[in-house]
């Protein structure tokens, strides 16, 4: 299985400022066809997880323009360039380049 | 709207069989993939298994091979998971989510919705 793992663990943030989390993954998520497999997800307090980012870059619709995704091979980035008070919780990237899926450890946002 | 309604909490006793249901509205069923992920009390996100409803071809992961069945009955839009002997270690919060596009024999596009969770309680 591919391992993802995830740093920090825990991120404490003033509002306004940035956040930035890592995800490696033990093999490349680059797939022949093109596409990298690396997406993004939070899971607010007491909610199902939602999609933030697909294939590394690409928000999903709806998602704030402060969140960017970057990244690349084995080595990717979260990155929330202004946090706000409604982005706290626990964000985890996900592979989906081989079977079975998994999930990063999680990484834990809360406001200073 | 698209959404994916979850059957409500359960509570069971060890041994005991249960199948949990997610049921799709505002899309086309048929053609996206149902996955299961689990969430035990506190942990992270572990992903179980996908469904294609349109011919219910099914990929389970190694971890929960032989320990779930997923199963979709297309006429009602609806996805399953189910135990036939329930372990205390089973307790966990166990979401559906679709698929936003294909699923190979090995790779898997995200999951762009998500049902709202049924935790499952397994406690004699």
């Amino acid at each position: 299985d591919i391992v993802m793992t995830q740093t920090p663990l825990s991120l404490s943030v003033t509002p306004g400022q940035p956040a930035s989390i890592s995800c490696k993954s033990s093999q490349s998520l680059l797939h022949t066809d093109g596409k990298t497999y690396l997406y993004w997800y939070l899971q607010k307090p007491g909610q199902s997880p939602q999609l933030l980012i697909y294939e590394v870059s690409s928000r999903f619709s709806g998602v704030p323009d402060r969140f960017s995704g970057s990244g690349s091979g084995t080595d990717f980035t979260l990155k929330i360039s202004r946090v706000e008070a409604e982005d706290v919780g626990v964000y985890y990237c996900m592979q989906g380049i081989h079977l079975p899926l998994t999930f990063g450890g999680g990484t834990k946002v809360e406001i200073k | 709207e698209v959404q994916l309604v979850q059957s409500g909490a359960e509570v069971k006793k060890p041994g005991e069989s249960l199948k949990i249901s997610c049921k799709g509205s505002g899309y086309s069923f048929t053609r996206y993939w149902i996955g299961w992920v689990r969430q035990m009390p506190g942990k992270g996100l572990e992903w179980m298994g996908i469904i294609y409803p349109g011919d219910s071809d099914t990929r389970y992961s190694p971890s929960f091979q032989g320990q779930v069945t997923i199963s979709a009955d297309k006429s009602i839009s609806t996805a399953y998971l189910q135990w036939s002997s329930l372990k205390a270690s089973d307790t966990a919060m166990y979401y559906c989510a679709r698929h936003m596009g294909y699923c190979s024999s090995t790779t898997c596009s995200s999951m762009d919705v998500w049902g709202q969770g049924t935790t499952v309680t397994v406690s004699s």
